[in-house]
């Protein structure tokens, strides 16, 4: 069974460094073809792709965000990490990690399959 | 970066209708695109992938279609539990892009 988890700070201020953390059971992200991602949305607002990681360490980021973002993995706890620094008030939302398996042989299939429920987090002063 | 143009952005539809949602993207994405379902207050849940490929427990009213940069998404028979938004994803290119998002409501 597949399950995923988001943990964050709840709130932060303005310029500093936001760190969220999702912790996974039922796959690993050693497998050959194993990804996780970063999306997050806005409150009432639509899904922004934020980062991706792949078993190999890949990583892909969405530009629009300037290199404020690092993603990263500890396949021995199951855990990948997003950081975004210098954070302010646009950057309030709820961050979902999610699931990605390209599976051998079948074409296009690596997409965002299982999700976590989501953290909140908010920017203010 | 891939523009996605997903319409209409709200949908108002009868218990048992079929509805459909458009995706157009602004270049060739070679048929990767998925969908997704969300309910208020819940994460987003996969339907298909690779444009129609239905995800194993999810009825077969849902399906979709297209090629190039022309995708559709329909339900036939709506029922009550289908009542959320949805969007389309696209995963050919990276940045990966999400549609802005249709709300289904019941008429």
């Amino acid at each position: 069974q597949v399950t995923l988890k988001e943990s964050g700070p709840g709130i932060l201020q303005p310029s500093q460094t936001l760190s969220l953390t999702c912790t996974f059971s039922g796959f690993s992200l050693s497998t050959y073809g194993m990804g996780v991602g970063w999306i997050r949305q806005p409150s009432g607002k639509g899904l922004e792709w934020l980062a991706n990681i792949w078993w190999d360490d890949d990583k892909y980021y969405n530009p629009s965000l300037k290199n404020r973002l690092t993603i990263s993995k500890d396949t021995s706890n199951n855990q990948a990490f997003l950081k975004i620094t210098n954070v302010d008030t646009a950057d309030t939302a709820t961050y979902y990690c999610a699931r990605i398996e390209d599976y051998p042989g079948i074409r296009g299939s690596y997409y965002f399959d299982y999700w976590g429920q989501g953290v909140m987090v908010t920017v203010s002063s | 970066d891939i523009q996605m143009t997903q319409s209409p952005p709200s949908l108002s539809a009868s218990l048992g209708d079929k509805v459909t949602i458009t995706c157009q993207t602004s270049q060739n994405i070679n048929k990767y695109i998925a969908w997704y379902q969300q309910k208020p207050g819940k994460a987003p849940r996969l339907l298909i992938g690779f444009t129609s490929r239905l995800v194993s427990g999810i009825p077969s009213r849902f399906s979709g279609s297209g090629s190039g940069r022309d995708y559709s998404f329909s339900i036939s028979n709506v029922e009550s539990e289908d009542i959320a938004s949805y969007y389309c994803l696209q995963y050919d290119n990276s940045p990966w892009t999400f549609g802005g998002g249709t709300k289904l409501e019941l008429k």
